[in-house]
């Protein structure tokens, strides 16, 4: 079965401050894993994913396969940066999604 | 704006009802996508269309059916509507049907009463 679980349903942590998104999913196959993004008032957005290994607004994720995680990264912390996160799976045939973490970032 | 348009925005109806949402995917895009999201589930996916086929299943309910059309406009479905099936409805579209690039609408928004 397919599970994705973010621990965190709030996150809160002053602006410039390192931030950490966590998520761990549960997977038999080959995963393939996203983040995606919803600012206030505007749509659900992809904001990256593992096979690009690419950086986002700053933000990166790295696979861990040992762990099952994909952790979502961010150094220095900015107040656009708050919204609702949500860690997604890939695999047989559907896409899953954790519950989402709402980070707000404090000035 | 991602180009793809739900409709209705708000609907509010009564338990046993039916209606019926409506996406329109990016212009071209091929494959329409159908998710569910509560208080209580999250975000679900429901189920997936490719240039007129279902493609994929995910949690749907057998009281819930959906459609492509031939101009790849896609309804979804919901019948004798029960007090949890209040949610936020979205529907996404992507070019070719993958996983990967998904393009949200803004959802509409089922209240039932």
């Amino acid at each position: 079965a397919q599970r994705v679980t973010q621990p965190e349903k709030l996150l809160s942590v002053f602006k410039g401050a390192p931030v950490e998104l966590k998520c761990n999913y549960s997977y038999s196959g080959s995963p393939e894993l996203f983040w995606y993004v919803q600012y206030s008032r505007q749509r659900l957005q992809l904001l990256l994913r593992h096979i690009s290994r690419e950086s986002i607004k700053g933000f990166t994720a790295d696979l861990n396969k040992g762990e099952t995680s994909f952790h979502l990264k961010k150094p220095f912390a900015q107040e656009e940066d708050s919204a609702m996160y949500y860690c997604a799976l890939q695999g047989a045939q559907k896409l899953v999604f954790g519950q989402g973490t709402r980070l707000t970032i404090n000035p | 704006d991602s180009g793809v348009t739900q409709t209705p925005k708000h609907l509010i109806t009564a338990t046993g009802q039916r209606v019926t949402l409506r996406c329109s995917p990016r212009s071209g895009d091929l494959s329409v996508y159908w998710y569910q999201q509560s208080l209580d589930q999250g975000l679900q996916f429901l189920i997936q269309y490719y240039n007129g086929e279902e493609r994929a299943k995910g949690n749907i309910l057998e009281r819930f059916s959906a459609q492509q059309f031939p101009d790849l406009h896609s309804e979804l479905n919901l019948s004798s509507l029960e007090l949890g099936d209040s949610a936020l409805y979205f529907c996404a579209s992507s070019p070719l049907g993958g996983w990967d690039i998904q393009y949200f609408g803004a959802g509409t928004r089922l209240s039932v009463l």
